[in-house]
């Protein structure tokens, strides 16, 4: 059975660079069937997609975010990793790391890891 | 950019009663590219529907999907106690996913 769990620092000072990891369970990243997202959630407030990556080096990313993200997929490790520099307050959310599948169900995210909490403050 | 706009916003049901929630998108989309997704406070989304009307694994048949072009409905047939919830429709297309604000499924 596939999982995904999040892990990083749950809080991060203004205006530094939040890393988060994404460690992969019951599924092989190498294997290239499917694309790895991270997609955020504010407290009370919708889902917003941050980005892709894919281990054959496709990339993908919110243009609303694209100026201060980085994702990229291990294989080595099996994670997938988030970089968002320069945050602010309203980067506070839960992060979640998604599989997309992209080859046969319409780039549907058919699982979520459970999300690790991110707040944004001095 | 596709923008998708779902309504009600909040749909206030009972247990048993059929519940059907609308997703519109602001320009035609592919059908193959539209899923909806279920969140319970606390938890993370679930995948209920992708391209429209497909089920995923584990979802019971009293959910379907359907539409095509601009408007996409997601019906429960009869909404049990485990329903109550946020259900959110997803669009991907241009390498971009959009999300709804969301439709509230509460007790009445």
């Amino acid at each position: 059975q596939v999982h995904l769990q999040e892990s990083g620092p749950g809080l991060v000072e203004p205006s530094q660079t939040l890393s988060l990891t994404c460690d992969v369970f019951g599924a092989s990243i190498s294997s290239g069937t499917h694309y790895w997202s991270w997609i955020r959630q504010p407290a009370g407030k919708g889902l917003e997609w941050i980005g892709r990556d894919h281990p054959q080096g496709i990339t993908n990313y919110n243009p609303s975010l694209k100026s201060r993200v980085t994702i990229s997929v291990d294989t080595s490790k099996n994670q997938v990793s988030l970089t968002l520099k320069s945050v602010t307050a309203a980067d506070t959310a839960m992060y979640y790391c998604a599989r997309d599948r992209y080859l046969d169900w319409g780039d549907a995210f058919d699982i979520w890891g459970h999300g690790t909490m991110v707040t944004v403050s001095s | 950019e596709i923008v998708l706009t779902q309504s009600p916003g909040t749909l206030s049901m009972s247990p048993g009663e059929r519940a059907t929630l609308s997703c519109r998108a602001s320009q035609s989309v592919r059908s193959t590219y539209l899923a909806w997704y279920q969140q319970k406070p606390g938890q993370a989304p679930r995948l209920l529907i992708y391209s429209a009307s497909n089920r995923a694994t584990g979802v019971p048949d009293r959910f379907s999907g359907s539409g095509s072009g601009t408007d996409f409905t997601l019906a429960i047939s009869r909404l049990e106690p485990e329903d109550f919830a946020v259900y959110y429709c997803q669009h991907y297309g241009s390498s971009l996913f959009t999300f709804g604000p969301g439709t509230k499924v509460d007790f009445k």
